[in-house]
């Protein structure tokens, strides 16, 4: 089968640094990102892998380890408004969307 | 751009009763999608078309769902007749082409609509 596993919740402190890791098994591979959702909103897109290796864009880096079925989103400088799910999915090879079930992240003062 | 349109926004129904969801896809968008989404099961992508087309309905929980895309502003999706275990938040999200002959990565996700069915 075809499945995204990620841990349910995280706690943080504000100002620190978190890492959200995600591992998949799916048949084919086009793809892994990231999306941001508040409690009651629309999921946002936050990030894209497509190629081993790290992307950053500001506050916000993904890595990619194809051969491991493995990603993670780090995010740095933890801000109360970082509070939320944050959603891993992958675009299989034949461009089916496999979504996690997220992880759901707590930002403390 | 206004962004995806969702209506409605809430809806509460009987179980047995026909329900129709609809969505305005960002102009110019060429793919549209539409998900559901529950604590259980997270997100899952029921159909998404591609100028107007369906290209994949494999997650289509079962015949009571269907989906149409009648012109590039506008789509549907139809529960007839719902049941309770269809309560859900039913998202929309629409996205322009990629440059591999797919969707691009990057969708845009309408505000949902919540539905609660008694």
């Amino acid at each position: 089968g075809q499945n995204i596993d990620q841990p349910t919740e995280m706690t943080a402190t504000e100002g620190a640094i978190v890492q959200i890791n995600c591992t998949y098994q799916t048949s084919g591979f086009n793809g892994l990102f990231w999306y941001q959702q508040h409690a009651g909103e629309a999921p946002t897109f936050l990030s894209y892998n497509v190629l081993d290796g790290l992307e950053e864009k500001g506050r916000f880096s993904s890595f990619l380890s194809r051969s491991k079925g493995y990603s993670y989103l780090l995010l740095k400088e933890l801000q109360m408004k970082d509070s939320a799910s944050y959603l891993c999915a992958v675009i299989t090879g034949t461009y089916k969307y496999i979504f996690g079930t997220g992880t759901r992240l707590k930002v403390l003062a | 751009d206004a962004g995806v349109i969702q209506s409605p926004r809430h809806e509460v129904t009987e179980m047995g009763q026909e329900v129709t969801l609809r969505c305005k896809p960002i102009s110019g968008h060429d793919y549209l999608f539409w998900y559901r989404q529950t604590m259980m099961r997270g997100l899952e992508l029921l159909i998404y078309f591609n100028n107007n087309v369906p290209i994949d309905d494999s997650g289509m929980p079962e015949d009571r769902f269907s989906a149409k895309m009648p012109n590039a502003s506008f789509s549907t999706l139809k529960i007839q007749p719902s049941e309770p275990r269809d309560s859900a938040v039913y998202f929309c999200a629409s996205s322009l082409a990629g440059g591999a002959g797919g969707p691009s990565y990057e969708q845009y996700f309408g505000p949902g609509t919540r539905l609660t069915v008694t």
